[in-house]
């Protein structure tokens, strides 16, 4: 069955990085794109960034622009998530979703995510 | 990318109907038929309810419909059950290949 399965938790100090990786299996990798979505303790759902698997396209949110990476590896079939320079405020669960999307143009949009990973704690503190 | 605007909380007795309104603006609701809905328990991952203002995947009940009016996106749930009880977030296209969340809305049924 499809499914994503993500990297376990993560505890860092302020300032360093976390790399979260996602495994798909049951699809073809490359025939749809992967969404990261966080969620902060008490607070909603925030878009993170998007990763075209085929054409390796992304797109982040503005907020962390400068700070995540975004990139797969289609021999693992795995997407990963870099986060830098973290904050107290990164401190979230991180989501990685199967996104469908279609191009039109030089524009990608962004259409919903079916399939979600387990997701993966992040904590940042000194 | 302001974050849509969701009622913190809604409540209803079982059998009830109950509808969750997800608000935006002309730049990412009101522009695109990309709306999508999604039912959060606590500690597991988002599930897919409504796709494209008003589509349902296979396998989620009907009694899980959307619809949209201008910038304003509704989830409507009728029959509510117990196991309805979950956050519901509302998301859409939001242009320049972006998505946006709603702040989630908490359904308690009573």
């Amino acid at each position: 069955q499809v499914q994503l399965v993500q990297s376990g938790a993560e505890v860092k100090k302020p300032g360093a990085s976390v790399k979260v990786s996602c495994k798909a299996s049951g699809y073809p990798f490359s025939s749809h794109s992967i969404t990261w979505v966080r969620q902060a303790p008490g607070q909603g759902l925030e878009w993170v960034g998007w990763i075209s698997v085929y054409t390796g396209k992304t797109s982040y949110a503005q907020k962390l622009q400068g700070r995540v990476t975004m990139t797969t590896d289609t021999s693992t079939n795995t997407a990963y998530m870099e986060l830098r320079n973290l904050k107290s405020d990164d401190t979230a669960m991180y989501f990685c979703a199967r996104t469908y999307s279609g191009s039109f143009g030089s524009e990608f949009y962004l259409y919903y995510m079916d399939v979600w990973g387990e997701g993966t704690t992040v904590t940042v503190s000194s | 990318q302001s974050a849509l605007t969701q009622p913190a909380s809604v409540s209803g007795s079982p059998g009830q109907s109950i509808t969750i309104s997800c608000t935006g603006s002309a730049s990412d609701i009101g522009n695109y038929k990309l709306v999508s809905w999604y039912q959060k328990y606590p500690g597991e991952a988002p599930k897919l309810m409504i796709y494209e203002d008003t589509k349902r995947p296979s396998g989620v009940s009907d009694r899980f419909s959307g619809s949209k009016s201008g910038n304003t996106a509704s989830l409507t749930i009728s029959g509510l059950q117990a196991e309805d009880e979950a956050e519901y977030h509302c998301c859409s296209y939001g242009g320049e290949t972006t998505l946006v969340f709603g702040g989630g809305t908490k359904l308690t049924v009573l």
